[in-house]
């Protein structure tokens, strides 16, 4: 079975300090695994994705992935948090490339204080 | 426009009305996607559109009702909705299945 399970529904961290967002999944394929922030009122925009190249993936606005098989794992880093990042994130997983049905975490809230 | 588009972005209803959320993508996409977005719970795929094809119904409930009438707009059609319905319905669009999907910004729907 496919699923994808975010560990924490909420994280908070002062502005300027390391973003961890965490992230595992299930699947008996070969995933192809996304992060997407969603801002207050917006829709969902792709920060990074995975898709069996390089295990570490760069994404947008200093954002970063590292996909580990061994841990089934696909967290989210950022070095510096600022004020800006603060939204919702989910992280997605492609299981079956053939269909397009996209397999979505619950979401983890990012406060950024100041 | 660029993007995925969607109208309108608030809409209010009663539950015997009858009224049509539209989503344009200019991205020279072949699939597009219906979500709906529930307070605490994750996005709910409804309907997946490939060259103008349904290729998925997710058991949504009749009362919802798509239509793609070419590869940049589709539309979902709602009567007698519940007040349950109430929440964000997304559309995405991507190029083939095999690719990221880009989201519109949804619209906020309310039933009274």
């Amino acid at each position: 079975a496919q699923s994808v399970t975010q560990l924490d529904s909420h994280v908070s961290v002062s502005e300027g300090t390391p973003v961890l967002l965490r992230c595992n999944y299930s699947s008996s394929y070969s995933p192809s695994l996304f992060w997407y922030v969603q801002h207050p009122n917006k829709g969902l925009q792709l920060l990074l994705k995975y898709t069996s190249a390089a295990t570490l993936v760069k994404g947008i606005n200093g954002f970063e992935a590292e996909f580990k098989k061994s841990e089934t794992s696909f967290h989210l880093t950022k070095p510096s948090a600022h004020m800006s990042d603060a939204a919702e994130y989910f992280c997605v997983l492609d299981g079956s490339s053939n269909t397009g049905k996209l397999i979505f975490g619950q979401g983890t809230t990012l406060q950024v204080k100041p | 426009e660029t993007g995925v588009t969607q109208t309108p972005r608030h809409l209010v209803m009663g539950m015997t009305n009858k009224k049509s959320l539209k989503c344009e993508q200019h991205l020279g996409h072949n699939a597009m996607y219906w979500y709906k977005q529930s307070a605490k719970k994750p996005l709910e795929l409804m309907f997946v559109y490939s060259l103008e094809e349904r290729v998925e119904n997710n058991s949504v409930p009749s009362r919802f009702s798509p239509e793609c009438p070419n590869s940049s707009h589709l539309f979902l059609h709602l009567h007698t909705l519940q007040p349950e319905d109430s929440a964000l319905y997304l559309c995405a669009s991507s190029q083939d299945f095999l690719r990221e999907q880009f989201f519109g910004p949804g619209t906020r729907l309310t039933v009274l």
